[in-house]
């Protein structure tokens, strides 16, 4: 069965800082990968999403992130965040025809 | 574009009483979904429509939990009756199609944002 496993369920950052969350899964088989974020007040919305290729994709905002297939991980990372990066992120895993989420992160930027 | 419409925003009831969200995905959009977001989770998979048909619903508490789509357009889910578990957002999403290579987004409504009493 899929399952996604994020490790971080809240982080504090300053502004200007770097941020990297962790996101690993398990499959057996093909997977396309995504981060969901979702702003305060705001419906999720698709900030990358990998399904094959170059395994470094890079999203809106200035996210990217890194599909290392021998972890099982797709962090997402950014070299310097903005308070406008306060939300939730959730990493999810698309298997066969299935679509599951991971239970989020709340990132808190601070000015 | 319109996006996904959903309604009610907010529901409030009492245990064992019946609920019912609506959902009104993207024009042309053939894949629906509803998923359950209970506070400090991820959303889970409720149940998947591909057109007027179901695709999955291997995690619908059937004995309570019941959705439709009638016309391959609009659903509904509706529960009856409601337990305190039940509270949580109801969140719709919609894709354009849906296939075992599909690596399409989903594009999701605000949510009903359901308490139980």
């Amino acid at each position: 069965a899929q399952s996604v496993s994020q490790h971080n369920h809240h982080v504090i950052l300053s502004e200007a800082a770097s941020l990297e969350l962790g996101c690993n899964y398990s499959y057996g088989g093909t997977v396309n990968l995504f981060w969901y974020v979702q702003y305060p007040g705001q419906h999720l919305q698709l900030l990358l999403k990998y399904f094959s290729g170059d395994p470094l994709v890079k999203g809106i905002k200035g996210f990217e992130a890194e599909f290392i297939k021998s972890k099982f991980s797709f962090n997402l990372r950014k070299p310097s965040v903005q308070w406008s990066d306060t939300a939730e992120y959730f990493c999810a895993v698309k298997g066969y025809n299935k679509l599951i989420f991971g239970a989020g992160t709340r990132l808190a930027v601070h000015p | 574009e319109a996006g996904v419409a959903q309604s009610p925003r907010y529901k409030i009831i009492e245990k064992r009483q019946s609920v019912a969200f609506w959902c009104n995905p993207i024009s042309g959009h053939a894949t629906l979904y509803w998923y359950q977001q209970i506070l400090g989770q991820g959303p889970k998979l409720l149940i998947q429509f591909q057109n007027n048909g179901v695709v999955d619903d291997s995690q619908l508490p059937k004995d309570r939990f019941s959705a439709e789509r009638l016309k391959g357009v609009d659903s509904t889910l509706k529960i009856q009756p409601a337990k305190l578990e039940d509270s949580a957002v109801y969140l719709c999403a919609s894709s354009p199609r849906q296939g075992r290579d599909s690596n399409e987004k989903l594009f999701f409504g605000s949510g009903t944002q359901l308490s139980v009493l």
